[in-house]
């Protein structure tokens, strides 16, 4: 089955512990990306990746950190986590001739 | 640069009421992908449909349905007869071609439905 997955489900930390979000995909995408989801302000794009080894900024990547070394797998790095990145955050990914972005179940992160 | 507006945060409806969703996008590309997701209240995020920027045929598929306006710079979506399982937070987005058909999401609409 074509999917994308993402471990874990639902984090509870603390603040300054770092952590890793990891998000695998199976349907040999290039494009892969990491959104948060807050009320009011829909869903933002922290980081994205066109392909293996090659990655960039979205809209608040401010706190966090990506890497791409394989294909399938686009993990999330918080290196310090703090209370305002409490949030629901969604992986996605899609072939890069422009067609549908399929999103993981997305994490839901609480740090205190 | 690209812009979509869910101008409706919260629409309540009850339950066999028809309603339309609005969705007005900004975008100088000729060549653009709009769409439709759903979250439900389960929090995952379900693609409806795609529709790119050469197409303005409108589309059906059950009680849902889409109309595509380039002339507005509108891709409205409507749910005939709802029903509460359509409950859900609906985000439509846009992916042009200028940008690397990276996406820009509304800050999507709430509907209610009443039973």
């Amino acid at each position: 089955e074509a999917q994308v997955t993402q471990n874990p489900r639902y984090l509870i930390t603390v603040t300054g512990k770092k952590l890793t979000v990891t998000c695998s995909q199976n349907m040999n995408h290039e494009y892969m990306s990491w959104y948060r989801q807050d009320p009011g302000l829909g869903l933002r794009q922290i980081y994205y990746s066109m392909n293996v080894e090659v990655t960039d900024k979205g809209d608040v990547p401010e706190g966090y950190k990506v890497s791409r070394k394989e294909k399938r797998n686009f993990p999330l790095i918080l290196e310090s986590p703090s209370p305002n990145q409490t949030s629901l955050y969604f992986c996605a990914s899609r072939s890069n001739q422009g067609e549908t972005q399929y999103f993981g179940p997305g994490t839901r992160l609480l740090v205190l | 640069a690209q812009k979509v507006t869910q101008a409706q945060t919260e629409i309540s409806v009850v339950e066999k009421e028809d309603v339309t969703l609005d969705c007005v996008y900004e975008t100088r590309d000729t060549t653009y992908y709009l769409f439709w997701y759903k979250q439900p209240p389960s929090g995952e995020l379900v693609f409806l449909i795609r529709r790119n920027s050469f197409d303005e045929q409108n589309e059906i598929s059950g009680r849902y349905s889409w109309n595509f306006q380039k002339s507005t710079s509108s891709f409205n979506f409507t749910i005939t007869a709802s029903q509460v399982v359509d409950s859900a937070v609906y985000f439509c987005a846009l992916s042009e071609w200028g940008g690397s058909y990276i996406p820009t999401f509304g800050r999507g609409t709430s509907l209610i439905v009443h039973p």
